[in-house]
């Protein structure tokens, strides 16, 4: 059982360049989020997915889009990145909200230079 | 969304217990609360969640206050592998958005001393 899966782990950017990151999970969630992690700082969310089909907007949705066209994916594209959006990227899923466990992958090291 | 407050860091001695506060005083009816942790270069762990009563699993306790505006993690006997940051979240199963989203703080930051 694999969990949360994230893809790529690590990647190296130019100012400019676009890039998607790919979100898996195998047990079914309805739920699935986008974080960013800056150095010493605390989870922000991107963005979310109530379900297939279905994407919103979390504390820090600019630079960035999602889609959710399968259920057991969640994608997170930067169109053109900048030197900003190097962080920390993980993602987590969710069977239920408010009294299940959310479920997060390894998170994807993203640096644009 | 309710907010919770924590403070920034604490430490612990090896083989003591170890209890993290978090005040939650706009707390609502429908709001649990959840505690996860993260371990260095790793994503957020959950560690345990209640409602109103305490609450007990392999990793740790949870004890709630009567007027549920506050809540204590406790760690039994902390190891070197419990150094992590802890974050008390809450999560509303209220209808509305609210539910959906999903906010962390910054946490508390536990040293564990050998």
């Amino acid at each position: 059982n694999a969990g949360v899966t994230q893809t790529p782990k690590f990647r190296v950017l130019k100012t400019g360049q676009s890039m998607t990151l790919l979100c898996a999970q195998d047990m079914n969630h309805e739920y699935m989020y986008w974080y960013r992690q800056d150095p010493g700082m605390g989870l922000r969310l991107i963005h979310y997915s109530v379900g297939e089909g279905t994407t919103a907007k979390g504390e820090v949705p600019d630079g960035y889009n999602v889609s959710r066209l399968k259920k057991q994916n969640f994608l997170l594209g930067l169109e053109s990145a900048a030197p900003s959006q190097t962080s920390v990227y993980f993602c987590a899923s969710q069977g239920a909200i408010g009294y299940t466990e959310a479920f997060f992958g390894q998170g994807t090291r993203l640096t644009v230079v | 969304d309710a907010k919770t407050t924590q403070p920034n860091s604490m430490e612990s001695n090896e083989e003591e217990p170890v209890h993290l506060p978090c005040n939650h005083s706009t707390i609502s009816g429908t709001d649990y609360i959840h505690w996860y942790r993260q371990l260095p270069s790793q994503g957020p762990e959950y560690v345990i969640h209640g409602l109103t009563s305490n609450v007990n699993n392999r990793m740790a306790s949870l004890a709630i206050a009567e007027d549920r505006k506050s809540s204590t993690l406790i760690l039994h006997r902390a190891t070197l592998r419990d150094a992590a940051v802890y974050y008390c979240i809450l999560r509303d199963v209220g209808t509305g958005d609210t539910g959906n989203q999903f906010y962390f703080g910054t946490g508390t930051s536990l040293t564990v001393i050998p």
